[in-house]
């Protein structure tokens, strides 16, 4: 059974405000990573850190920010929502090495 | 550009018939396979990693295996509780510790 827990997970918002998706992880995995998912779709990697203060750009373009000032905690930040940043986020942890990531159980964003 | 797709996008069966899906991949050296399980609402549940072409991996009634250009899951003698999408995604050389995913295969599993 995987460590990683998401919260909250559902969430709706009006347009304009500022969340913060959290997401934390109990196992010790150096890397981390945030997919974003819609219905029938493909996850994408919008963001991943390979260790404390290390962050990086997925392959999907967000305007989320991330940050990993410790080892287990890893939050997404939206500073204006707006409806197109509807969806499921995704994070996951893994302990690199070409281990497989293992997964929350999301986070389901819906911004009115 | 490194891809991954996934056929058919969904798959009804009877409790009990057997039946494959498959995961074809065109990637610049693959590093590893992957297969996950996800239900409605919930994120993706890991079962499988092949790292090599001739690879076999079992769990209960799902068996995964890898050529140098597509991976099969088999599913043998399915009951409804096997009903999910199931994931492929691969990592590369190029990228290693990311996962390229494909869109899924959705499975009914009907009694």
């Amino acid at each position: 059974e995987a460590d990683i827990y998401q919260t909250p997970r559902y969430l709706v918002i009006g347009t304009g405000k500022k969340i913060t998706l959290e997401c934390s992880q109990t196992m010790g995995h150096d890397k981390m990573y945030w997919y974003q998912q819609d219905p029938g779709m493909e996850l994408h990697l919008i963001h991943y850190s390979y260790g404390v203060n290390s962050t990086e750009k997925g392959d999907l373009s967000s305007e989320s920010t991330v940050s990993r000032i410790r080892t287990e905690h890893f939050p997404l930040t939206l500073e204006s929502a707006r409806p197109s940043h509807t969806s499921q986020y995704l994070c996951a942890s893994s302990p690199g090495g070409g281990r497989e990531l293992f997964f929350g159980e999301g986070s389901r964003l819906t911004v009115l | 550009e490194d891809q991954v797709t996934q056929s058919p996008e969904a798959l009804r069966l009877q409790e009990g018939e057997s039946s494959s899906l498959n995961c074809s991949y065109t990637v610049s050296g693959l590093r590893g396979l992957f297969w996950y399980r996800q239900d409605p609402g919930k994120g993706p549940e890991f079962l499988f990693t092949l790292y090599s072409a001739g690879e076999e991996k079992e769990k209960e009634r799902l068996k995964a295996t890898l050529t140098k250009k597509e991976s099969f899951l088999h599913i043998t003698a399915p009951k409804p509780e096997d009903s999910a999408t199931y994931l492929c995604a691969v990592q590369t050389d190029g990228a290693t510790n990311k996962l390229i995913f494909g869109t899924g295969t959705l499975l009914a599993v009907q009694p």
